[in-house]
């Protein structure tokens, strides 16, 4: 069964930094990988997709990566803003079936 | 504006009681799916449909049953069968599957009394 550890379980920077969220997973025979932000009792959002062919995708200040041979991606987050504050997940989709498979997550606090 | 609804957002139930959430979501997607969240776990998926009238079960669907007659609404009844099922449910949908972006509404939280 596919396994998906999200390290570090919690995270605190200054405002400004730049982070890198981990994520690896088991078995690299995944469609593609998607990271998700949630707010404290709220839903998730999805921040990026990337297809199992893909190495990266960007959007804005996050850049996710996906090295699927050693069942790896990164979420790289630039200057840091409170506003990023929140609950980071990455979810795997497998080639065998329609179960998403998701981390417990990664506690994001940016502090002014 | 496109999105997911569920409804209601706190929910408080005594034993014994059968439960229902509402699920509806304008995006014209087919697949709509029902996870579960626990402190200090991952998402748990109960249950999906990937077309109207047809859904499966998922990780952990015992206790839980749905229904798909409309594309828009896949509702959630959570029976007195389920042995814990205070948690919070999160709804979401993508146009084909799983291997599809996922979106999410903004989630029900269900206490048991």
């Amino acid at each position: 069964k596919q396994e998906v550890t999200q390290i570090p379980a919690a995270l605190s920077v200054p405002e400004g930094e730049n982070l890198v969220l981990n994520c690896s997973f088991t078995d690299s025979a995944i469609y593609n990988l998607q990271w998700f932000r949630q707010d404290p009792g709220k839903g998730l959002t999805s921040l990026l997709l990337i297809q199992s062919s893909q190495r990266e995708q960007t959007s804005g200040r996050l850049n996710a990566s996906l090295d699927k041979s050693s069942g790896r991606s990164t979420l790289y987050i630039a200057a840091s803003q409170p506003g990023d504050s929140a609950t980071y997940l990455c979810a795997v989709c497998p080639n065998s079936g329609y179960a998403l498979n998701f981390g417990k997550g990664t506690s994001l606090l940016v502090t002014p | 504006d496109g999105g997911i609804t569920q409804s209601p957002k706190y929910l408080f139930r005594k034993e014994g009681q059968n439960v229902t959430l509402s699920c509806e979501q304008n995006l014209n997607h087919d697949a709509m799916y029902w996870y579960r969240q626990d402190p200090g776990q991952g998402l748990r998926l109960i249950y999906y449909s990937q077309i109207v009238n047809d859904f499966q079960k998922g990780d952990i669907a015992e206790g839980y049953s749905v229904s798909r007659e409309k594309k828009e609404s896949f509702p959630l009844t959570v029976t007195s069968a389920q042995k814990n099922p205070t948690a919070f449910y999160l709804c979401a949908s993508s146009i084909g599957g799983q291997s599809g972006e996922l979106f999410f509404g903004e989630g029900s939280r269900l206490t048991v009394l």
